[in-house]
């Protein structure tokens, strides 16, 4: 089993409607959770991180993370088209490992 | 500071040519990172230096695969020789530590072996 599995999509949902990523991890130990967010021929760049359970809200987004099922979401808000890239989940245990990434689509 | 530089941004090479990437960290950074994505396969670390020192390079995939760091500002990733498997974006990334949640990434050099 891989330490973090993610649905690679994609996924597409209408503008303002409300988007629910989901990762799944291996390992209960993990306590650092984080979402990068990566535009179409770019680097991913760090969306939010949480520590151990619990949610954590940015604006429009909500990071979850559920450590009884080892389940973690990020749920976007009021979707827009610029929203629009591939999420990347990710814990760090000695280093970052990163999911394999769902595809977003936010069609206008 | 400009972030993470890498170059060439796209290339195309034949098999069993050798290919070298670079990276210039952030200034200050004391980590630098080499990941590799694919769709199969997703991001992949390859391997991390820490003030320009491997520490683990247990995800490069083969003898063919090296990375040098001589200097705190500079980093090459070099393939010899290499194979069409190896297609692939490589992602230069750095950090202030290696405990730290944000990596700032390079924009990519897109390899493409034929």
């Amino acid at each position: 089993q891989k330490e973090v599995e993610q649905d690679p999509g994609p996924l597409s949902v209408p503008e303002g409607a409300i988007v629910s990523l989901n990762c799944t991890y291996s390992n209960s130990a993990f306590q650092y959770f984080m979402w990068y967010r990566q535009y179409s021929r770019k680097g991913p760049e760090l969306l939010m991180y949480t520590y151990s359970s619990g949610n954590k809200e940015d604006g429009r987004f909500t990071a979850q993370v559920d450590k009884s099922s080892k389940y973690i979401s990020l749920f976007i808000r009021d979707s827009q088209p610029s929203d629009s890239a591939t999420y990347l989940c990710a814990i760090r245990d000695d280093k970052i490992i990163f999911g394999k990434g769902t595809r977003l689509h936010i069609l206008p | 500071d400009a972030g993470v530089i890498q170059s060439p941004r796209h290339e195309v090479t034949e098999m069993g040519q050798e290919v070298t990437l670079r990276c210039k960290p952030i200034s200050g950074h004391d980590y630098l990172f080499w990941y590799r994505q694919t769709m199969m396969r997703g991001l992949e670390l390859l391997i991390y230096f820490n003030n320009n020192v491997p520490i683990d390079d247990s995800g490069m995939p083969e003898d063919r695969f090296s990375a040098k760091m001589p200097n705190a500002s500079f980093s090459t990733l070099k393939i010899q020789p290499s194979e069409p498997r190896d297609s692939a974006v490589y992602f230069c990334a750095s950090s202030l530590t290696v405990y730290e949640e944000t990596q700032y990434f390079g924009p990519g050099t897109r390899l493409l072996v034929l």
